[in-house]
């Protein structure tokens, strides 16, 4: 396995603009979360896909936010008219449905500043 | 609504001592997993950990192991033999075992510092 991938590792933007993050999870990983995780604090549950059915939303997912995974593969997570309170790491994982325990395995996250 | 609370924001150990991290959690349900990541500075977080709510054997991976009380719903994580490179975030995490996705919850996270 050649692990989760996120792109940007950092991004920097004004308020108001538009961001997209991309996530490639382990390749045959049906399974692929999104988190957030503010400064001092852990990671919060945003969404999740099986395959390219997104199955389940957090009431943090505010309308401006939309995650998308097309052909069950990769996934992105784009939020628009961005807010400070954006401010924070966004973390993908991956996981099997089948095997032990559902581990789920993370990326290096994105880290996002809205200025 | 299930929690997850780690209350010692910091832990500072001696290297090659011996350091425990506790973990509380709430919970209605009866099977569900407990985790411990680990989450090195700028670096993506990973598994040390897991245990199996009906499993009454703590698990055990090489230096870490679990103290895991389900009356009590406390997951503590201890490392034995401090390594410098242990330094970082420990998480506790939890997810339901019937649940749809198995989504983790998260404690707020405990700092370890490893001294020479």
């Amino acid at each position: 396995d050649t692990g989760v991938s996120q792109d940007p590792r950092h991004k920097i933007t004004k308020r108001g603009q538009n961001v997209t993050f991309r996530c490639d999870p382990i390749s045959e990983h049906n399974r692929l979360y999104w988190y957030r995780q503010t400064l001092g604090q852990g990671p919060e549950f945003l969404t999740y896909f099986q395959n390219e059915a997104q199955l389940e939303k957090s009431r943090l997912l505010s309308d401006r936010f939309s995650a998308e995974r097309p052909k069950g593969s990769f996934s992105t997570l784009e939020i628009q008219r961005t807010e400070q309170g954006d401010s924070a790491m966004y973390l993908c994982a991956s996981s099997r449905t089948q095997g032990p325990l559902n581990i789920q395995y993370f990326g290096a996250g994105t880290r996002l500043s809205v200025l | 609504a299930q929690t997850v609370t780690q209350s010692q924001p910091e832990m500072s150990v001696q290297e090659a001592e011996t350091v425990t991290l506790s973990c509380t959690y709430d919970t209605s349900e009866s099977d569900y997993y407990l985790f411990w990541y680990k989450q090195p500075p700028s670096r993506q977080m990973i598994l040390v950990i897991r245990q199996e709510a009906y499993k009454q054997q703590n698990a055990t991976e090489n230096r870490f192991s679990v103290n895991f009380q389900k009356a009590a719903k406390s997951f503590s994580l201890k490392i034995s033999d401090s390594q410098l490179g242990d330094a970082a975030m420990y998480f506790c995490a939890y997810s339901v075992i019937k649940a749809a996705g198995n989504k983790l919850t998260f404690g707020g996270g405990t700092r370890v510092l490893v001294k020479p």
